[in-house]
Parts: C-alpha cells; sequence; structure tokens
C-alpha cells in the first residue's frame, strides 16, 4: 500500500507548547503533502514539500522530508486552541505521469487545550 | 473550502431511496473528486474526472454513480444503498496538468442511511 500513516493517532497538548507529528510512507513520492481538517468539515491545504527538499517552513509550521527513511513531520510552534483538527498527511507517487491522485493517511487529531 | 461548494450538507436517506449530492467548484479546475470518509479509515477515493473524463473509479459498487457535466459539476447519485454507506461525502478539486496536485476541497455532505 502506498498510503501514509500518521503518528500518534491523537495528540492532546496545552496552548502555547508545540505538536509534532510524524508521517511514513511506503513508495517513492514525487511531493508530500498536509492538510488539516476541523471536525465535520472539508480538508485545507497546509503546506507541501518536494521529494528533493529537505525542510520548508510557512508561518508556524515547519515540515521536514526524510526520503531515505521514507517520513515527514509537520511542527506546529506556539499551538493555539484554533489549531485543535485532524492533520493528514498525503502523498503523490512517483511514476504517475501527471495523475492527479493522492493517497492520504489515517490522520492525527489534536487538541490544543486552552 | 470556500471555492468548492457541496450540496446538501447532511442527508438522511432510506434504503430504498434515490438522491444525489452535489459539488460545484468555481476555481476554474479541470479535475475532480469524491472521497469518503468514514470514522476511523482513511480517507477513500472514490472517482476521479479529468476534463470532464472518468479516470478513475475505485472499485466503488455500483449503486453510487458519478456524472461530471462540465468541468465546475460533479454529482454523486445514491441508489439502493446501506448503512454501511453512511459518511461523509468529500468533493475536491485540483488544476490538471500541474504537479503536484493540491486539491481544494468542500465542506463535505454528511449522509446517513437507515
Amino acid at each position: 500500500s502506498q498510503q501514509g500513516e500518521e503518528d500518534p493517532q491523537a495528540l492532546s497538548i496545552q496552548e502555547g507548547e508545540n505538536a509534532t507529528m510524524n508521517c511514513s510512507y511506503k513508495t517513492s513520492i514525487n511531493n508530500l503533502q498536509w492538510y488539516r481538517q476541523n471536525s465535520g468539515r472539508g480538508l485545507v491545504h497546509l503546506i507541501l514539500i518536494r521529494s528533493n527538499e529537505r525542510e520548508k517552513h510557512s508561518g508556524r509550521l515547519r515540515v521536514t522530508l526524510d526520503t531515505s527513511k521514507k517520513s515527514s513531520s509537520l511542527l506546529i510552534t506556539a499551538s493555539r486552541a484554533a489549531d485543535t483538527a485532524s492533520y493528514f498527511c498525503a502523498t503523490a507517487p512517483s511514476g504517475q505521469g501527471g495523475s492527479e491522485k493522492l493517497v492520504f493517511g489515517k490522520g492525527t487529531k489534536l487538541t490544543v487545550n486552552p | 473550502e470556500t471555492g468548492v461548494t457541496q450540496t446538501p450538507r447532511h442527508l438522511v436517506m432510506g434504503m430504498t431511496n434515490k438522491k444525489s449530492l452535489k459539488c460545484e467548484q468555481h476555481l476554474g479546475h479541470n479535475a475532480m473528486y469524491w472521497y469518503k470518509q468514514s470514522a476511523k479509515k482513511p480517507l477513500e477515493l472514490m472517482f476521479v474526472y479529468s476534463l470532464e473524463e472518468r479516470v478513475e473509479n475505485n472499485s466503488v459498487p455500483s449503486r453510487f454513480s458519478p456524472e461530471c457535466p462540465n468541468s465546475s459539476h460533479l454529482f454523486l447519485h445514491l441508489h439502493t444503498l446501506q448503512p454501511e454507506d453512511s459518511a461523509l461525502y468529500l468533493c475536491a478539486s485540483s488544476p490538471t496538468g500541474t504537479i503536484p496536485p493540491v486539491q481544494f476541497f468542500g465542506p463535505g455532505t454528511r449522509l446517513t442511511v437507515l
């Protein structure tokens, strides 16, 4: 399976703390993306990292990618209650020649307590 | 989420009913997707349309029938569903011919089959 697997499945922290979520995948990829989903809503794209990149930042988000270990991490710094959501990694497997298909993991449910 | 709309937002139907889910995107994209999201399962890709042509049918039962009349609209026709089909159905769109395929999601339709 090309499916990504997030770890941990659930994470509960206090406001102001950092949250780290991990994603592992099984096949070669073109890029890896992180999405966020508030309860019962659609997914929102957060950040994308290409297979030739190792680290990327966007505001309070930091994403790393280790293609040798087939893993990625998402760090949210100085968390806020509004960051409470589920976070998914999604991979675009390589060799699909322009296919639009993404493969999503099961997600990490993050709770940030005020 | 704002560029992709879905109606209805909630739907309750009996197993013998026929209903349709509607998705509309205002982003000028040429690819559209249907996903099923059940509790504690990864997001399941159901169908992909690219330039109004179905390019992916992920072994979805025939009681789900997609329709893409133009690049802005996508329907999912439902008939004789089972209780296990109760889930959040998400529509997404993306531009074609670009790598990576960042997807934009609608808010979803919460379907309950009695």
